[in-house]
């Protein structure tokens, strides 16, 4: 069955210091997410991604998160300078066709990369 | 501002048992999706509804529009299903708004 996959499973870095997720999306999958998990807490949307342009983003994605689609396979949320709020778990999703249009869309999560900043 | 609440936060069963978790959720929501975490924290979809009744082997999702109200149910409960199962509602856009998740424990 086809996969969403991320890495790393698991970083520690410094505050202040950049990191980059990455995201190998489903092949046929032309809708991209990032999402985040605070530990004991909900599960709280980034942004969205379509047509190599952010569609939506969250009051959390500010200056220091960007995304990209650098070669047309991976899928990267880069945070420029860490902070020690951003330690969370982050889900990279996808899906082929937007919500609503088919209802046997699916939207698959990778794994989760779990960050954790010192 | 769109809403989604679930209860009860925390469920024990003993293996066999009717599971029911709860969801209600605000106006601006249009669909209604169940999803299962697992504890290494891994998140699978299990339903999308945006009416009506959905069927997936021993899982059962029914929503109802008026109420603004959907119900996830888990006949004959086995220890594997022990997990956090969570309701997300999407609005008129393709992001999902989160509930909190119920942790369902089932014991042999």
């Amino acid at each position: 069955e086809p996969e969403v996959t991320q890495t790393p499973s698991h970083q520690v870095t410094q505050m202040g210091q950049e990191v980059i997720l990455r995201c190998v999306p489903i092949s046929n999958h032309l809708y991209f997410y990032w999402y985040r998990q605070i530990l004991g807490q909900k599960v709280e949307f980034l942004v969205s991604f379509y047509n190599n342009e952010i569609s939506e983003k969250s009051e959390i994605f500010d200056d220091q998160f960007s995304v990209e689609r650098p070669d047309g396979s991976n899928f990267t949320l880069k945070i420029r300078s860490t902070k020690l709020e951003d330690s969370a778990m982050y889900f990279c999703a996808s899906t082929q066709l937007i919500f609503g249009t088919s209802g046997a869309n699916v939207l698959t999560f990778g794994a989760g990369s779990r960050l954790t900043v010192l | 501002k769109n809403e989604v609440e679930q209860s009860p936060q925390n469920l024990t069963a003993q293996e066999g048992e009717f599971i029911t978790i709860n969801c209600s959720y605000s106006v601006g929501i249009s669909a209604l999706h169940w999803l299962q975490q697992h504890p290494g924290g891994g998140i699978v979809s299990l339903f999308m509804l945006s009416s009506g009744k959905k069927k997936h082997g021993r899982l059962i999702a029914t929503i109802n529009i008026q109420e603004k109200h959907s119900s996830l149910h888990i006949t004959a409960s086995h220890p594997r299903d022990s997990a956090v199962y969570i309701c997300a509602g999407q609005g008129g856009t393709d992001k999902l708004i989160f509930g909190t998740g119920t942790r369902l424990q089932v014991f042999p």
